[in-house]
């Protein structure tokens, strides 16, 4: 069983959409939760980074975490067909003094017009 | 500030051949992390640097090697290329009072034919 669990999708919904995306893990030793997006050929851009439980909103996105269930989930309000990408959670802990990501699959994500 | 640079962008090995990629941090960031990207495995953590260090190694076989330069600039070395070594590498840089934030580049594509 991966460390990191995530719906690849395909996920398509209509311009104007709420997403919902969602992880699960199984190491409660995470302790730092992030969401990046991918497009196609580029590299990952980080979106959003949450420390432990709560919310955290920035614009039009929303992270939240629940420790508890082990289940974090990223919302996109007003979805724009620029969101068209794939998007992956992320997870850490504190390892030897640095930091070492585990990542989700990826959820690929289509806002048509 | 600029983002983190790799080179080259592209590249075809045979098997057997070796490879050097390079990565250059975001500037005034210390920490280097390197991943592979497959279809198949999603992204997976190779190593971590730290001052020239290395602080955090994946579970990857020998072949698999970085190091990290006094500016920062790290490369990663992959010996005797296999088939299965085709995939996206990608670097990471880290701010050092953020080490969990995670700041990609835009990939090396390596094909091993």
């Amino acid at each position: 069983q991966k460390e990191v669990e995530q719906d690849p999708g395909p996920l398509s919904v209509p311009e104007g959409a709420i997403v919902s995306l969602n992880c699960t893990y199984s190491n409660s030793a995470f302790q730092y939760f992030m969401w990046y997006r991918q497009y196609s050929r580029k590299g990952p851009e980080l979106l959003m980074y949450t420390y432990s439980s709560g919310n955290k909103e920035d614009g039009r996105f929303t992270a939240q975490v629940d420790k508890s269930s082990k289940y974090i989930s990223l919302f996109i309000r007003d979805s724009q067909p620029s969101d068209s990408a794939t998007y992956l959670c992320a997870m850490s802990r504190r390892t030897g003094g640095g930091n070492k990501l585990t990542f989700g699959t990826g959820t690929q994500l289509k806002v048509e017009l | 500030k600029a983002g983190v640079t790799q080179t080259p962008r592209y590249l075809i090995k045979t098997r057997g051949q070796q490879v050097t990629l390079s990565c250059s941090p975001i500037s005034g960031h210390r920490s280097v992390s390197w991943y592979q990207q497959t279809p198949g495995q999603g992204l997976q953590f190779l190593f971590e640097y730290f001052s020239e260090t290395q602080r955090n190694k994946g579970n990857f076989p020998g072949r698999f090697s970085g190091r990290q330069f006094s500016n920062s600039r790290s490369e990663m070395n992959v010996s005797t290329l296999e088939l299965g070594d085709s995939a996206l590498y990608l670097c990471a840089s880290s701010p050092v009072r953020s080490q969990e934030t995670q700041y990609f580049g835009p990939g090396t594509r390596l094909l091993v034919l």
